[in-house]
């Protein structure tokens, strides 16, 4: 049984460019949550997805934008990006019903030029 | 809100010591309260939970006691091995199915040989 599996594994962008994350759930999951954990920091919530919605936001300006499709799989994509987004960010999945326990991806590690 | 305070790091302990690692959280509610571990070059592993008060979560040999008159969550482990050498975050979930993690910052620890 795969585990939570995020591409790509490392990303190099410049200021102003935009990109995107992918993330694939834990088999039976159907929630995912998107974490940034900058250096030294433990990881901050960026948002959660379940049935194709955002149900919750952390404190993320709007640049930071998802998705989940039909199979549960997600995306994160960051708009206009700054130096300050230069983090690893981890996917995390879940299943609605069974809330103490979150799994998380290997995470995508972002340096913003 | 809710937040969680972790003891600084990092730490370094010789393999076969005792090890505490202090977490303290602010919470309304009652919060449950998770250990992680992230070793290097992974992701993040739930290492222990607790959902209510008195609860001792254990696993691999650590164990931490819910505490709510003093809100604190602190890890142990009777004798650690070089292979505990990893990140170790305290986290909580307010009170709700799925909610969103809450990290404290992390702490390093490295057992010598």
């Amino acid at each position: 049984d795969a585990g939570v599996t995020q591409s790509p594994t490392h990303l190099i962008k410049t200021r102003g460019q935009q990109v995107t994350l992918r993330c694939s759930p834990k088999s039976g999951h159907d929630t995912v949550s998107w974490y940034q954990q900058a250096l030294g920091q433990g990881p901050q919530f960026i948002f959660q997805y379940y049935e194709e919605e955002e149900r919750q936001r952390g404190n993320f300006p709007d640049r930071f934008s998802g998705h989940q499709f039909p199979n549960y799989s997600s995306e994160l994509n960051v708009n206009a990006l700054l130096l300050g987004d230069s983090a690893l960010y981890l996917c995390a999945s879940s299943l609605v019903g069974d809330s103490y326990e979150q799994y998380f991806g290997p995470g995508t590690r972002l340096t913003v030029t | 809100g809710n937040s969680v305070t972790q003891m600084e790091g990092p730490v370094t302990l010789s393999e076969e010591a005792f090890l505490t690692i202090n977490c303290t959280y602010t919470a309304t509610g009652y919060p449950s309260l998770f250990w992680y571990v992230q070793y290097p070059g992974e992701g993040l592993q739930l290492l222990l939970k607790a959902t209510k008060a008195d609860d001792k979560g254990s696993n691999k040999g650590f164990e931490a006691t819910y505490r709510k008159e003093t809100t604190s969550f602190h890890l142990e482990k009777g004798s650690v091995q070089v292979s505990d050498s990893a990140v170790y975050f305290c986290a909580l979930t307010a009170t709700g199915a799925n909610s969103k993690l809450t990290f404290g910052k992390g702490i390093t620890l490295s057992v010598r040989p």
